[in-house]
């Protein structure tokens, strides 16, 4: 089944200890990308990447940081998470950049940050 | 920075109404994205517009892109109760690759 999946998908940390939240798509999709999601704010991106090696800010990378190894998987690092970083997360993926095509999103991984 | 504004923010409507949903962004872009997202779940796509006068139709909704306006609409014909989501808009800035989501719209369908 072509899916985009994230682990874990619920986490409550302390303010400071380095985590990894894992995205993995098995597509062979180039383009993905990672998301938070606040009440009252929508979805704003954090980080992309629109292919193996090659990865770029979105709207609010400050906190965090990613990597792309490989074409599949495309972790998210926090390494001292704080507070304000309390969110839901959501990666996805799509074929290409700048088509036609939409991006497929992960279930969603709840952090919270104590 | 691009900037998307979703109206209206919540929307209760009766089961067998008609009501829009409308999408303003505010500089030029090629591609505009429609989600729906039920409670707790993660966003499903529904509609990707590239061009201007774009209309794409699936069931009881239809999405249409202006973007001489810089505006894009969802529009909801008869809705039923299954209809009931959030309902996003996703702009990519014309040349960039980083995408822009509204706030949101919180349907309601009222039997």
């Amino acid at each position: 089944e072509a899916q985009v999946t994230q682990n874990p998908r619920y986490l409550i940390t302390v303010t400071g200890k380095k985590l990894t939240v894992t995205c993995s798509q098995n597509m062979n999709h180039e383009y993905m990308s990672w998301y938070r999601q606040d009440p009252g704010l929508g979805l704003r991106q954090i980080y992309y990447s629109m292919n193996v090696e090659v990865t770029d800010k979105g709207d609010v990378p400050e906190g965090y940081k990613v990597s792309r190894k490989e074409k599949r998987n495309f972790p998210l690092i926090l390494e001292s998470p704080s507070p304000n970083q309390t969110s839901l997360y959501f990666c996805a993926s799509s074929p290409r950049t700048g088509s036609r095509y939409e991006q497929y999103f992960g279930p969603g991984t709840r952090l919270t940050v104590t | 920075e691009l900037k998307v504004e979703q109206n209206p923010l919540f929307l209760s409507m009766q089961e067998g109404k008609n009501y829009t949903i409308y999408c303003n962004y505010s500089t030029t872009s090629d591609r505009l994205y429609w989600y729906r997202q039920d409670p707790g779940k993660s966003l499903e796509s529904l509609f990707v517009l590239l061009s201007n006068g774009a209309v794409k139709q699936e069931g009881r909704l239809m999405a249409s892109l202006d973007t001489k306006a810089r505006l894009s609409t969802l529009h909801i014909t008869a809705a039923v109760h299954d209809l009931s989501a959030t309902y996003f808009c996703a702009v990519v800035e014309t040349g960039a690759n980083n995408l822009f989501f509204g706030t949101g719209t919180r349907l309601t369908v009222i039997p």
